[in-house]
């Protein structure tokens, strides 16, 4: 299975401050990656697939960067809903999917 | 729009089969180039997939969980189903059912049940 690595775990922002995250693939997985936002009691969901597209209805103060192993999720101007958990998804050639570990973005 | 709405028994005894259903509102589960997966969340906050189905019927489970596990569909209820045998404690998540768009240029859970939780014990 292709493992994922996301990093930091967690970290603490303000509003208005920009945040990356990082998502590292074992092996290559060109730019079939994704990013997902999960808040408690809540359905995750999709922000970018594809490595860098912009989901439907999604603020454009995301934005998703890079290819086959190393991979960035950016937040411009963090606003206070965007306090969350964050996941990478990688959905290359051989199944199964698999995730990272999730961030946490918290105050 | 589209809607995924998941249910089942909540407690499950070890060594018996853990079975849900996703429904699916807001459009026919047959329409478009879609499948239908399960992903589970256990307490360490991990995501697993599961599997997926098909509207032909077509599945692929994780490697991981293939002999416990079956995905099947009904059309006529607009609703697919997950059945995981010889439960055990590390079989306690939060299930969640999700839209996989297989498409080129687009591979991605682009919506989500909100997920129900299942707890194995005795």
């Amino acid at each position: 299975d292709i493992r994922m690595t996301q990093s930091p775990s967690s970290l603490s922002a303000s509003v208005g401050d920009r945040v990356t995250i990082t998502c590292r693939a074992s092996q290559s997985i060109s730019y079939y990656l994704n990013w997902y936002q999960m808040k408690p009691g809540q359905a995750p969901k999709l922000l970018i697939f594809g490595a860098s597209s912009l989901q439907s209805g999604v603020p454009p103060r995301f934005s998703g960067g890079g290819s086959g192993t190393d991979f960035t999720l950016t937040i411009t101007s963090l606003q206070p809903e965007d306090f969350a958990t964050y996941y990478c998804q990688q959905s290359y050639g051989t199944l199964p999917y698999t995730f990272g570990q999730g961030t946490k973005v918290d105050i | 729009q589209v809607q995924l709405q998941e249910s089942g028994p909540g407690l499950v005894k070890p060594s018996q089969t853990l079975s849900l259903t996703c429904t699916v509102s807001g459009a026919s589960i047959t329409s478009g180039r879609r499948y239908w997966s399960w992903i589970r969340q256990s307490a360490g906050k991990e995501f697993e997939w599961i599997g997926r189905i098909f509207v032909s019927g077509n599945t692929d489970i994780n490697p991981s969980l293939r002999s416990r596990v079956t995905i099947s569909i009904d059309t006529s209820k607009n609703h697919f189903s997950l059945r995981l045998t010889s439960a055990t404690a590390a079989d306690t998540a939060m299930y969640y059912c999700a839209r996989d768009i297989s498409a080129p240029g687009k591979d991605a859970f682009d919506i989500w049940g909100q997920g129900t939780m299942v707890t194995v014990s005795s």
